[in-house]
């Protein structure tokens, strides 16, 4: 059972282009909506996180778009620099503290110049 | 400096032969979690643990035994590996009252 689906898979985005990642969720509980970044080798890092108190949060080129109606949320980069080709992936959780974290299936981007 | 570190980073092994990946966080998280990250199927948590002696499944638990004997610490026993076990495995962790995890770098199993 899928809780968070994410699409695209994989995506090829032109140097300055936008590149925008989707993800739905299904458990309305879910209150934490993070955006990890992973390069090839390494472990995922957090890129940026939303709550559903506020519907865009935005860190320079990187902007979470949150649609709390239709359980979806989105990551958009402006200006994709070939830096930004790692896989990322979307994820949600519930509560503080133990509750588990459920991650999308991850898209990988590549950033051709 | 804050890390979580896995070792080996790299495996191969055996059917049957029991394996132990290690995790440690110097950052006095309460929270541990092991996750397996496979082509198409993104991130799965097998196990997690609140804090020291306290642990609970996640989605993919099976063929996986972990203990948590102190904070620091939350290893990943494989007692009989299987193929179907092949995997890159991340361990991570953050503190009670935040979101943000943090991943060890990865460690990549491979049984035959």
């Amino acid at each position: 059972q899928q809780q968070v689906k994410q699409s695209p898979q994989s995506l090829i985005v032109q140097k300055g282009g936008i590149s925008i990642i989707n993800c739905a969720y299904e458990n309305t509980a879910f209150d934490y909506f993070p955006w990890y970044q992973q390069f090839p080798g390494k472990g995922p890092a957090l890129l940026i996180a939303i709550r559903p108190d506020v519907s865009e949060k935005k860190e320079g080129r990187f902007t979470i778009s949150f649609n709390k109606s239709a359980k979806q949320f989105s990551l958009h980069i402006m200006d994709s620099q070939p830096g930004d080709s790692a896989t990322y992936f979307c994820a949600a959780s519930r509560g503080g503290g133990y509750q588990k974290v459920t991650f999308g299936i991850g898209t990988k981007l590549q950033v051709i110049p | 400096e804050a890390q979580v570190t896995q070792n080996p980073r790299y495996l191969i092994t055996v059917t049957g032969k029991k394996l132990t990946v290690t995790c440690s966080q110097n950052m006095n998280h309460e929270y541990m979690s092991w996750y397996r990250q496979d082509p198409g199927l993104g991130l799965r948590q097998i196990y997690y643990s609140m804090n020291v002696e306290v642990t609970d499944k996640g989605d993919v638990p099976e063929g996986y035994k972990v203990s948590r004997k102190e904070k620091r610490n939350f290893p990943l026993i494989l007692e009989s590996p299987s193929p179907n076990q092949t995997s890159l495995y991340f361990c991570a962790s953050r503190p009670f009252n935040d979101g943000e995890l943090f991943f060890g770098e990865g460690s990549r199993l491979t049984v035959l």
